[in-house]
């Protein structure tokens, strides 16, 4: 079993729809999350930090962590076609060096 | 602020041939990490050095090896080249602490004939 898994997709929404992108980890003691977005051939955009329980607005981003189901989330509210690219969920633990660890990415299409 | 830099964008190598990939992380990052990512992959981590000693090490082939040099930019060495390398590896940097954050560089793109 893959330490992080998402839905590979793609997930469709309309222009101005909330997106909702889901991850589940399976280390518990995973302490800092992320979430990238990546365009085809382009390097991985750091989007969102989330580090404890409960919600964490950025804008039209809304990150969502739930330590005891093991589960994190981004909300994109008002969804636009410039936001179609491939979001990949990370965690990372916070003792000593540990590298980060990424989900297979979940790709979201906002048609217009 | 500059980002990492990466050289070279794009790379075409043959068979048994070596490559050098190149990392100059953001200014002030302690650490570094690389990534490996194939077409419709995840990026899979390779190795990471912090404070010019090697941190971590992922699913790096014997083949390949790296270091960080005393500017903190790092160097990716890999040797007889199978058409399996063929990939996009990034490098990142952060500086280490409690809510550590991993920039990542525009990648280089390995083509193996």
């Amino acid at each position: 079993q893959k330490e992080v898994e998402q839905n590979s997709g793609p997930l469709s929404v309309p222009e101005g729809a909330i997106a909702s992108l889901n991850c589940t980890y399976s280390d518990r003691v995973s302490q800092s999350f992320f979430w990238y977005r990546q365009y085809s051939g382009k390097s991985p955009e750091l989007i969102m930090s989330i580090y404890s329980n409960g919600d964490k607005e950025d804008g039209r981003f809304t990150a969502q962590l739930n330590k005891a189901s093991q589960y994190v989330s981004l909300l994109i509210r008002d969804s636009q076609p410039s936001d179609s690219a491939t979001y990949l969920c990370a965690v990372k633990e916070n003792t000593g060096f540990q590298k980060l660890v990424f989900g297979t990415g979940t790709r979201l299409l906002v048609s217009p | 602020a500059a980002g990492v830099i990466q050289s070279p964008r794009h790379l075409i190598k043959e068979k048994r041939e070596t490559a050098t990939l190149k990392c100059y992380p953001i200014s002030r990052h302690d650490t570094v990490y690389w990534y490996q990512q194939g077409p419709g992959q995840d990026p899979q981590f390779l190795i990471s050095f912090y404070e010019k000693m090697q941190s971590d090490k992922g699913s790096i082939p014997d083949r390949f090896s790296a270091q960080q040099f005393s500017d903190y930019h790092s160097e990716l060495n890999m040797s007889s080249l199978e058409l399996g390398d063929s990939a996009l590896y990034f490098c990142a940097s952060s500086f280490r602490g409690p809510n550590e954050k991993l920039f990542f560089g525009s990648g280089t793109q390995l083509s193996v004939l």
